[in-house]
C-alpha cells in the first residue's frame, strides 16, 4: 500500500474530446510525476510538478498539461484526444530529497 | 538520450528453479537505478534502489545486483506468487525522471 491513489480506475472517451486524471499523494510527499504506459511498454515520463510548478517534462505535447495543489493532491489534463492515448496513466510521488517513487494504480484510459 | 534494454522480454520458470533477469542501460552519469514489480493491471511496485557498481540488495527471494553497463535481478526458488512483470528504470544526474525498460514477463509454474 503506497498511499497513493488515484481516480477514475477506468474511463472511456471519444477522440478529440478532453479528459482530466486525478492523483492523491501521501501527506508530505512534494513532488509527483505522472507517466503514460501502453500495453506491452514501460512507463514513459509525461513531466512532474515539485511544490505546485513544472520541474520538468518528457516528449509530450502541449494538449498534456498538469496542476499540482497544495493538499497534495494532482491532475493531469490531455486535450484533442488521439486513439494513440489509449493507456494507463500513472501517477508516482516522492518524499522531499527521496529518489524513491511510489507509484499509484493508475487510470486506464481508453479513446475510441 | 538514456537507454534502457530488459532481457529476455519473457521467462517462464518451474517452482524452485532459480534464474535471472537482465537489465542493460546507458546513462550520462547514473543517479540511481530501480527495480519495480508489476501485477497486471496495477501500477508497478517499489522493490530496490542501486546507486553504485558492487552494490547488491536482497528481499526475501530477490537479490539485485549493479555494475557499470547492467543490473541482474536474481530469483532464488521462485514460487508461483513471484509471477509478473519486473520493470527497471534508471534516473540521471539531478533529473528526477524515471527512464524505464519495457519489462520482463515472469511465469513461475506450480
Amino acid at each position: 500500500e503506497t498511499g497513493v491513489t488515484q481516480s477514475p480506475t477506468h474511463l472511456i472517451k471519444t477522440r478529440g474530446q478532453q479528459v482530466t486524471l486525478r492523483c492523491s499523494s501521501q501527506s508530505g510527499h512534494n513532488t509527483v510525476s505522472w507517466y503514460q504506459q501502453a500495453l506491452g511498454q514501460g512507463p514513459q515520463f509525461i513531466f512532474q510538478y515539485y511544490r505546485e510548478e513544472e520541474n520538468g517534462r518528457g516528449n509530450f505535447p502541449p494538449r498534456f498539461s498538469g496542476l499540482q495543489f497544495p493538499n497534495y493532491s494532482s491532475e493531469l489534463n490531455v486535450n484533442a484526444l488521439e486513439l494513440d492515448d489509449s493507456a494507463l496513466y500513472l501517477c508516482a510521488s516522492s518524499f522531499p530529497g527521496s529518489d524513491e517513487q511510489y507509484f499509484g494504480p493508475g487510470t486506464r484510459l481508453t479513446v475510441t | 538520450e538514456d537507454q534502457v534494454t530488459q532481457s529476455p522480454e519473457a521467462l517462464r520458470l518451474q517452482e524452485g528453479e532459480s534464474s535471472s533477469l537482465n537489465c542493460s542501460y546507458t546513462v550520462s552519469g547514473l543517479r540511481g537505478l530501480f527495480w519495480y514489480r508489476q501485477d497486471p493491471g496495477k501500477g508497478p511496485e517499489f522493490l530496490f534502489t542501486l546507486y553504485s557498481a558492487g552494490e547488491e540488495k536482497e528481499k526475501e527471494r530477490l537479490k539485485a545486483t549493479l555494475t557499470k553497463k547492467e543490473s541482474f535481478l536474481h530469483i532464488t526458488a521462485p514460487k508461483p506468487e513471484d509471477s509478473a512483470t519486473y520493470l527497471c528504470a534508471v534516473q540521471e544526474g539531478s533529473n528526477y525522471k524515471l527512464t524505464f525498460g519495457k519489462g520482463t514477463l515472469l511465469t513461475v509454474n506450480p
